[in-house]
This record gives structure tokens, sequence and C-alpha cells, in this order.
């Protein structure tokens, strides 16, 4: 079946335009994640989503940074005002199930790599 | 909060070679680890995971076991492959708290042929 799906797998921008990341997560997963991979700070949790409760946004750095998940199933990253830090590989993740379940796999998508220059 | 320490890399060993990276952890609570692998030009996948205290993972010939008296769930094989060569990360997800997983720094593994 198909897996994560994220759009664009590249995107070039310059500092202080907006940008949006779209996951598709798998079908029938409640949970949805993202993570930021970059080279000085790894791999980096941002938000959560469980079903249509409110997301879980501990890990966004600053309040440039915002998602949204409409109908419990796509999703879409915004940052505004990029800056040349947040260059990055974006990765979505989903899973079946979310809180309490232990051992419950995430599924990546193969991430969004943003240049910012 | 919670955290995870890997061995630092690159590691590059020849194949048929013995492998362990390891890792320890800090959690609240009683995390589920897991490995995850990154091959070249490709997503992270999921390599093996375990739940609770000396449950073993086992994947592909790698395996790790999840020691709750020294924090660790090291990863090893006993004979790596060309088509091992990859970045490794070890990650926890605690469930007393984060629902998302904390990744250790990633191991760039190289196996020579």
């Amino acid at each position: 079946g198909a897996g994560v799906s994220q759009s664009p797998s590249n995107k070039v921008t310059e500092k202080g335009k907006d940008v949006e990341l779209r996951c598709d997560p798998i079908s029938g997963h409640t949970a949805l994640y993202w993570y930021r991979q970059s080279l000085g700070q790894g791999l980096e949790f941002l938000i959560y989503f469980q079903g249509n409760s409110a997301p879980d946004k501990s890990g966004l750095p600053s309040d440039r940074f915002s998602a949204e998940r409409t109908g419990g199933s796509v999703s879409t990253l915004t940052i505004q005002r990029t800056q040349q830090e947040d260059s990055a590989v974006y990765l979505c993740a989903s899973s079946l199930r979310g809180t309490g379940q232990g051992g419950n796999e995430q599924f990546f998508g193969p991430g969004t790599r943003l240049t910012v220059l | 909060g919670d955290s995870v320490t890997q061995m630092e890399g690159p590691v590059t060993l020849s194949e048929e070679a013995f492998l362990t990276i390891n890792c320890t952890y800090t959690a609240t609570g009683y995390p589920s680890l897991f490995w995850y692998v990154q091959y070249p030009g490709e997503g992270l996948q999921l390599l093996l995971k375990a739940t609770k205290a000396d449950d073993k993972g086992s994947n592909k010939g790698f395996e790790a076991t999840y020691r709750k008296e020294t924090t660790s769930f090291h990863l090893e094989k006993g004979s790596v492959q060309v088509s091992d060569s990859a970045v490794y990360f070890c990650a926890l997800s605690s469930a007393g708290s984060a629902r998302q997983l904390t990744f250790g720094s990633g191991t760039q593994l190289t196996v020579l042929p």
C-alpha cells in the first residue's frame, strides 16, 4: 500500500518568504508527526497530531512555525518569514495510534529538503 | 527530559566484520526503544524495536536487547554486508509523557567490500 508522502521533495526559497510543506499520511493512521533533520541539531520533534485532539506543539522552535491537519488526514507545515537556519530536511511520520500505545511504529515519509538562501 | 546518547561515527568496517553501535538513554517511566535506519537517498525505516525490559528486537540479522539496568539498547550484527551501509538512529518513545520519538545523533556506517 501507499506509504507516507511529502511534497515538494525539494524547496529553495529566499530569506523572508513563507513556505508550505505538505504531508499525506498512511490512510487510517490517526497520529501524525513532524520532525526536522538538520546537520547541527540531528532529528528534532516539531509537532504531533492525534485524531481530533489539540496538537502537541511543544517542539516548534518559534512562532514562525505552524501546522494544521485538515479532516484528520493531510497536514501542512507552514514556516513564515523563513531564515537561513530553517534550512533542513522536514520529515513527516504517521502511526496507527498515538498516545499511550507503547511501541507503536511510526512510518516516515521521504522528507522535504528546504534550502533558505 | 528524555534523551538518547549514541555512539559517535562514522564507523567503517570490512564486510563480514562484527558490528556494535552503542546506545544509552534517559527517560521517565518505561520507554519503548527503537533502531531506525536511513539508507542513502531514502527515508527513515524502522529496523527493530523493544517495548519492555529484556526484550530483544531483531531484523535482517541485527539485534538489540532492552537493558533496563544499564539503560542501554546496543545494536549488534554478527557479519555486516556492504548493503548495510547507512545511518543508524537509536530512538525512544516515552510512554509516560511525550508521544514523539526522541532520537540519538545517528551513526554513519560504511561497510567496505
